[in-house]
């Protein structure tokens, strides 16, 4: 089975600007969520969807925005980068949702914004 | 909310040695799993092991093991015969059993494996 794919892997972007990442989960998964990493705050939790339903969020500023489609995709959303949304983020799925199932990490999407 | 702590900014161990990498977190949860995920310099995030609360035995995979202290609130990862792929950061995390999939993670422990 192929693994989680992300896309872009690396994006640099200006302040004010916005950006969209794609998550693609394995094949058959329905839950996906999405973390920001950073050297300073460490792994943050953004948020989690399960068959097109946001479950889960984080305590990020409504900038950030995410969504599900039919066949489990997801993209997350960033309007007016700031300096600080320079980060990785990654995205996990799995089966279903409750920590029964493991979660599997993509690569991740580097963001840089200057 | 929850919180997980890895006091252990940065460790090192000889190749073919022991490694214990500390981690405590706070709950108030009874259903929850604590989880060791590594990430190499190639920043992706993989699973070594995962504990069920529920579950008194520590888990074990391969060289990997955890002694699980659930009334200490205790969570620390064995690595046996440390190899040099071992080297990574090292990441504990927590996820609340009754609310989806959210991982809290520790601050991480970087690990260096020398030769």
């Amino acid at each position: 089975k192929a693994g989680v794919t992300q896309t872009p892997r690396y994006l640099i972007k200006t302040r004010g600007q916005q950006v969209t990442l794609s998550c693609s989960p394995i094949s058959g998964h329905r839950s996906v969520s999405w973390y920001q990493q950073t050297p300073g705050q460490g792994l943050q939790f953004l948020f989690e969807y399960f068959s097109e339903t946001q479950r889960n969020k984080g305590n990020f500023p409504g900038r950030f925005s995410g969504r599900q489609f039919s066949n489990s995709r997801s993209e997350m959303n960033v309007s007016t980068l700031e300096l600080g949304d320079s980060a990785l983020y990654l995205c996990a799925s799995s089966l279903v949702a409750g920590g029964q199932e493991t979660q599997y990490f993509g690569p991740g999407t580097r963001l840089l914004v200057l | 909310a929850q919180t997980v702590t890895q006091s252990q900014p940065e460790m090192s161990v000889q190749e073919a040695e022991t490694v214990t990498l500390s981690c405590t977190y706070d709950t108030s949860e009874n259903n929850y799993y604590l989880f060791w995920y590594k990430q190499p310099p190639s920043r992706q995030m993989i699973l070594v092991i995962r504990q069920e609360a529920y579950k008194q035995q520590n888990a074990t995979e391969n060289r990997f093991s955890v002694n699980f202290q659930k009334a200490a609130k205790s969570f620390s990862l064995k690595i046996s015969d440390s190899q040099l792929g071992d080297t990574a950061m090292y990441f504990c995390a927590f996820m609340n059993g009754n609310a989806g999939n959210m991982l809290t993670f520790g601050g991480g422990t970087r690990l260096m494996v020398k030769p």
